[in-house]
C-alpha cells in the first residue's frame, strides 16, 4: 500500500550542529510533500513544503530535498537549536488535495 | 496571529459514552479536517469537510463518527459510542483553500481518554 515513512526514530544532535532528517515514501504519484514540527503537547505546525517538479527548496534555515528516483525526502536544519527541539514529520498530500498522510515521526533532540 | 481552537483540552470518558470534540476553526477558512494520534504513533487523517458536506473520509471514520459545522464559526467531531481504542489525541485543523494550496493550520488537540 502507500505510505509515508522515515528512517530514524531519534536523532540527536549538538547545539549549532547541523541536522539532517529522512523521510522515505512509496508512492511513486506523490506530488506534493510538506514537513511538519509537532512540539510537546502541541499540534502540528507547517514547516516547509515541496512539489514534485521541484528538487530544491529553501527556508529560513531549514532546506528540504527531493530525490524522486529514490523516493526520498530529507529535511535540513542549519545551526540547529535548542527550540528545534521536536518531533518532525513529513507528510503526502493526495493528488485531490483533501487528506494529508503522515510519516512515523522523528524526534530531534538539541543538546546544549 | 489567527489560530485553531479546540475544546476541552482534556476529556475522560467511560466506554459507550458518546463524545462531542469541538473546534473553532480560522475564520476565512473554508477546508476542515480531524485528524488523530495515538500516543507515540504518527498522526491519522480521519475526515476532511467542505462546503458543509464530507470530502474525503478514512477507513477509522466509521460509523461511530460523525462531523457536524453547526454554524458558522464551530465544527465538532462526534464519536456515538467510545471504545477504549479512542483514546487518541484529536487535532482539528483547517486551511484557506485546498491543502495543496494553502497552509492548514493544526490547533492544539484534545486529549480523549476513554476508560
Amino acid at each position: 500500500g502507500e505510505s509515508v515513512g522515515l528512517h530514524l526514530p531519534t536523532l540527536s544532535v549538538q547545539e549549532g550542529d547541523n541536522s539532517i532528517i529522512n523521510c522515505a515514501y512509496s508512492n511513486s504519484a506523490s506530488d506534493y510533500f510538506i514537513w511538519y514540527k509537532q512540539e510537546s503537547g502541541k499540534g502540528p505546525q507547517f514547516i516547509i513544503d515541496i512539489r514534485s517538479n521541484m528538487d530544491k527548496r529553501q527556508g529560513q534555515r531549514v532546506t528540504v530535498l527531493l530525490n524522486k528516483t529514490v523516493k526520498h525526502l530529507s529535511l535540513q536544519i542549519a545551526a540547529t537549536q535548542p527550540g528545534d527541539s521536536a518531533v518532525y514529520f513529513c507528510a503526502e498530500i493526495n493528488s485531490w488535495g483533501s487528506r494529508l498522510t503522515f510519516g512515523e515521526g522523528t524526534q530531534l533532540t538539541v543538546n546544549p | 496571529e489567527p489560530e485553531v481552537t479546540q475544546t476541552p483540552s482534556h476529556q475522560v470518558t467511560q466506554m459507550g459514552q458518546e463524545v462531542i470534540l469541538r473546534c473553532v476553526p480560522i475564520s476565512n477558512h473554508l477546508y476542515f479536517y480531524w485528524y488523530r494520534q495515538i500516543l507515540g504513533q504518527k498522526v491519522e487523517f480521519l475526515v476532511s469537510f467542505y462546503n458543509n458536506e464530507i470530502s474525503e473520509k478514512s477507513e477509522i471514520f466509521d460509523d461511530q463518527f460523525s462531523v457536524e459545522r453547526p454554524d458558522g464559526s464551530n465544527f465538532t467531531l462526534k464519536i456515538r459510542s467510545t471504545k477504549l481504542e479512542d483514546s487518541a489525541m484529536y487535532f482539528c485543523a483547517s486551511s484557506e483553500r485546498s491543502p495543496v494550496n494553502t497552509e492548514a493550520f493544526f490547533g492544539q488537540g484534545t486529549r480523549l481518554t476513554v476508560v
